[in-house]
C-alpha cells in the first residue's frame, strides 16, 4: 500500500464548478502538505503549503489538512479552463526528513467551457 | 528567467548508453533534489543535497545511478547502462533550508526514453 493515496480521475467539471480534490496518507509523522499543479509535459508548480491541520486560503483556492482522519483536501472555487491540469498532493515529515516529499498519483483536471 | 533549469529537455538513448542530466538551481538556494516520473504516477524521491553533501539517497537510486552536486551550485544526475524501466521524466528541485520544511521550487524536467 502505497503511503499517500490520491484518486487519478480524470474529473472532468463546467466552468465556474467547485472541484475538490482529496488525498488520504498512512504515515503520521507527516506535519507538512502541498499542493503541486502539474501542466502536461511540465514540471509541478507550487499551489498551496500547510503546516499540521487546519485550513488555508489563496484566492480560489482553499486547502483543508485533518490529521486526525489524515485526510487532505483542496477546494478550487469558480473553476476555469486554465485551471485544466494534473493535481498533485505531496507531504513531508520534517525533522531529519525534511528533503524528501512523497506524493500521490495526481488528479487529472479538465474545466470545460 | 531565474527558475530552476534543466538540460536537456528530452534525450533518447539505446539500451546500454549512460546518460547524463543537469540541474541548475535557483541561485540562492542551497537544496537540490532530483525526483522520477512515470507515466501517470506522482515524482518519486531519488536524492538530495544540502550544498555539496548529498544526504539522503532512495532505495530507487540503485548503483547504476550517481548524482553530484561539486561546488554545491549545479547537480548531474548519470544513468549507466540504462534500462528500458528507465525511461521516465527526471525532475529537479530546489530549496532554501529553512524553518521546518521547506518550499521545492520543480525544473521542467528531462524527459527519457531508452529504446
Amino acid at each position: 500500500q502505497k503511503e499517500v493515496e490520491q484518486d487519478p480521475g480524470p474529473l472532468s467539471v463546467p466552468e465556474g464548478a467547485i472541484v475538490s480534490l482529496n488525498c488520504t496518507y498512512s504515515n503520521s509523522a507527516f506535519q507538512y502538505f502541498m499542493w503541486y499543479r502539474q501542466y502536461s509535459r511540465k514540471g509541478p508548480e507550487l499551489l498551496m503549503y500547510t503546516y499540521s491541520s487546519g485550513n488555508k486560503e489563496d484566492g480560489r483556492f482553499t486547502a483543508q489538512v485533518d490529521k486526525s482522519s489524515k485526510y487532505i483536501s483542496l477546494f478550487i472555487r469558480d473553476s476555469q479552463p486554465s485551471d485544466s491540469a494534473t493535481y498533485l498532493c505531496a507531504m513531508s515529515a520534517g525533522g531529519t526528513s525534511y528533503g524528501k516529499l512523497t506524493f500521490g498519483q495526481g488528479t487529472i483536471l479538465t474545466v470545460h467551457p | 528567467d531565474t527558475g530552476v533549469s534543466q538540460n536537456p529537455r528530452h534525450k533518447i538513448t539505446k539500451r546500454g548508453q549512460n546518460v547524463t542530466f543537469r540541474c541548475d538551481p535557483i541561485s540562492e538556494h542551497n537544496r537540490l533534489y532530483w525526483y522520477r516520473q512515470t507515466l501517470g504516477q506522482g515524482p518519486e524521491f531519488l536524492t538530495y543535497f544540502q550544498n555539496e553533501a548529498q544526504l539522503e539517497k532512495s532505495r530507487l537510486l540503485s548503483d547504476r545511478f550517481s548524482a553530484e552536486r561539486p561546488k554545491g551550485s549545479f547537480s548531474t544526475l548519470e544513468i549507466q547502462r540504462t534500462e528500458q524501466g528507465d525511461s521516465a521524466m527526471y525532475l529537479c528541485a530546489s530549496s532554501q533550508q529553512g524553518w521546518g520544511t521547506d518550499t521545492q521550487y520543480f525544473g521542467p524536467g528531462t524527459r527519457l526514453t531508452v529504446l
